[in-house]
């Protein structure tokens, strides 16, 4: 158990549509980055967000976008969804920032299959 | 850029033998390294961790060495469990590299009683 939860855990969409997942950080972490994991494959960094800014962005197009509020929880959105979006997305927490020291902690995850 | 190379699974070994993972990797700086481990159906877990040359890193009978001169962090278990069949992923973090953690491509553990 990390502390950190999304949602939805599963969930189908069609190509062309918009999707939002969320997230919720472990308590207390400010930072919050979402990956894209494709099957049988390692994540890939999407973005991080660090006290509601984007603080880092991975080789990811801007149909992917995302926030953070201020208790830190954070959504990511994907717009124009196509069939290779299709994958794991995982948010992960840690605190203050992802220093070398810090622990950083993943949710289980939000898997989209777009159809 | 960047980068994390794992040996290809999958990894298949009876219960109670050795492992071995091996992981390199190529970074600008002085990376800190990660094993991470992920379980069937489940988000990531981290495994351990070491943020200098020559730390070693432990958990759960795992271990990983920081090797700067082979850039190197081996995943070894001196014997296995049925339990211990997941995904296993190497991954190194850079300050000032956007603030993202590098994954290899994962492999793959499978333990036979």
């Amino acid at each position: 158990e990390t502390g950190v939860t999304q949602s939805p855990t599963h969930l189908i969409k069609t190509r062309g549509q918009q999707v939002t997942l969320r997230c919720s950080s472990q308590s207390g972490h400010n930072t919050v980055s979402w990956y894209q994991q494709a099957l049988g494959q390692g994540p890939q960094f999407i973005f991080q967000y660090y006290r509601e800014e984007e603080n880092g962005r991975g080789n990811f197009p801007p149909r992917f976008s995302g926030l953070q509020f201020p208790n830190y929880s954070s959504e990511l959105n994907v717009n124009a969804l196509e069939l290779d979006d299709s994958a794991l997305y995982l948010c992960a927490s840690s605190h203050p920032g992802q220093g070398p020291g810090n622990t950083i902690y993943f949710g289980e995850g939000s898997w989209l299959t777009v159809v | 850029g960047n980068s994390v190379t794992q040996m290809e699974g999958p990894v298949t070994l009876s219960e109670e033998a050795f492992l071995t993972i091996n992981c390199t990797y190529t970074a600008t700086g002085y990376p800190s390294l990660f094993w991470y481990v992920q379980y069937p159906g489940e988000g990531l877990q981290l495994l351990l961790k070491a943020t200098k040359a020559d730390d070693k890193g432990s958990n759960k009978g795992f271990e990983a060495t920081y090797r700067k001169e082979t850039t190197s962090f081996h995943l070894e278990k001196g014997s296995v469990q049925v339990s211990d069949s997941a995904v296993y992923f190497c991954a190194l973090w850079l300050n000032n590299a956007g603030n993202m953690l590098t994954f290899g491509g994962g492999t793959r553990l499978m333990v036979k009683p």
